[in-house]
């Protein structure tokens, strides 16, 4: 009964790099999202997908790229890697307005 | 535009005294509220939801919120706290199709639990 599972659990780039995080989830859910989660500035919502193939544009999205191909994984993608970037990473899933349920997180440190 | 405000930052409690965490939300319609709590290195849980009726709400681990219209506050309590209880508290609205299903996130209140 895993839920939602987040790969990598941590990550240190350069500063320029890219990579992909990804979000799977097993529950048959519609909706994904992929937050930011930084000190005192609680969960920021960068993108969301409300079904296979589709995605949109949260609160801060810029610099962040993702896809959703299938209904089951959710990437999110830094082409280039900034030191703001740093943070950690939260994907959820939910069945449409019920509550969310949350990955364990990706701590990524841009150096 | 949606927002969600928790106007404590940090509360710090005994072992076995009450507990209130605050929240208020800006919002065009009733919406969708949650609290989910949040411990060192881990994800969100959720700990309770009000999606309609009964204003009082129980949720898990004995905590129950109670969401009151004219104050746009859904703020949740504890009768007794303990220890295993100190963690991050997040309150949030939405859900609901015309906020494109988005959730919106208060910026959290760190509960510290004092013998």
């Amino acid at each position: 009964n895993a839920g939602v599972t987040q790969t990598p659990k941590f990550r240190v780039l350069k500063t320029g790099q890219s990579m992909t995080l990804l979000c799977a989830q097993d529950m048959n859910h519609e909706y994904m999202y992929w937050y930011r989660q930084d000190p005192g500035m609680g969960l920021r919502l960068i993108h969301y997908s409300v079904g296979e193939g589709t995605t949109a544009k949260g609160e801060v999205p810029d610099g962040y790229n993702v896809s959703r191909l299938k209904k089951q994984n959710f990437l999110l993608g830094l082409e280039s890697a900034a030191p703001s970037q740093t943070s950690v990473y939260f994907c959820a899933s939910s069945y449409g307005s019920q509550p969310q349920h949350f990955g364990d997180g990706t701590r990524l440190s841009i150096l | 535009a949606q927002s969600v405000t928790q106007p404590d930052i940090h509360i710090t409690v005994s072992e076995g005294a009450s507990l209130e965490l605050r929240c208020n939300y800006s919002y065009g319609a009733t919406p969708y509220l949650f609290w989910y709590v949040q411990s060192p290195g881990q994800g969100l849980q959720l700990l309770l939801k009000y999606f309609s009726g009964d204003t009082l709400v129980q949720g898990i681990k004995g905590f129950e919120a109670e969401f009151k219209r004219s104050q746009s506050s859904f703020n949740l309590r504890k009768p007794s706290v303990h220890w295993s209880d100190a963690a991050e508290y997040f309150c949030a609205v939405g859900g609901v199709w015309n906020t494109g299903n988005q959730f919106y996130f208060g910026t959290g209140t760190s509960l510290t639990v004092i013998p």
